[in-house]
């Protein structure tokens, strides 16, 4: 079973920087490229970005560019997305998920405050 | 960009009522869009992907149309437990999501 676990809640200073992790489990981790969205507080979802762990390539949507540095340790079978220069707009719930016709699987989210 | 526009963003309908959401891209996006439905509190749940393929284990109520730019999520017969947002996500080229359609029970 197909399995991604995220990491806990992250608060943040103003300006500081964040590191979310998801671990997968379930699969071959390098079989599949792994995505993050966004869903800010009441709000829809963003598509941020996905790597592949295979090659360490990624693809980031142009808001997201300095926002979000995605990386994957294929030792660990784990992802991560550093969020940097958090600002009150960075406030979300953060998501892996493995895209494969569909999103069909999704971590459990990431809530990441950012609060002076 | 792509740019998805969803409809309605507010849903109510009784129980065994026909639902149907709107999204509308503002290009071509062939057949590469896919429904999803989120719970209060939960990640979202694929429910259809390219347009109508039905995801394993999703009721055979909710039913995807579509191609090009004008697509439709079906719910054939509204049950209590379909009260959710529903999104819609294009991934012709790169990936956006619809803006979201919250369905509630009248």
């Amino acid at each position: 079973e197909v399995q991604l676990q995220q990491s806990g809640p992250e608060v943040g200073r103003p300006g500081s920087s964040v590191k979310i992790s998801c671990k997968a489990s379930g699969y071959t981790f390098t079989d599949y490229v792994m995505n993050w969205v966004k869903q800010s507080p009441g709000q829809g979802l963003e598509w941020i970005g996905w790597i592949d762990p295979e090659y360490g390539s990624t693809d980031y949507a142009e808001k997201f560019k300095k926002k979000a540095t995605l990386t994957a340790d294929t030792s660990s079978s784990t992802a991560y997305i550093q969020l940097s220069s958090l600002t009150s707009e960075d406030t979300a719930t953060y998501f892996c998920a493995q895209y494969y016709d569909g999103f069909a699987y999704w971590g459990q989210g990431t809530l990441v405050t950012v609060s002076s | 960009d792509i740019q998805m526009t969803q409809s309605p963003s507010f849903l109510s309908a009784s129980v065994g009522d026909r639902v149907t959401i709107n999204c509308k891209a503002s290009q071509n996006i062939n057949k590469y869009l896919d429904w999803y439905q989120q719970k209060l509190g939960e990640a979202p749940k694929l429910l259809i992907y390219n347009t109508n393929s039905l995801h394993t284990g999703i009721p055979s109520r909710f039913s995807g149309s579509g191609s090009g730019t004008d697509f439709t999520l079906t719910i054939s017969s509204l049950q209590p437990e379909d009260v959710a947002t529903y999104f819609c996500l294009q991934h012709n080229s790169g990936l956006t999501f619809g803006s979201g359609t919250k369905l509630e029970i009248k």
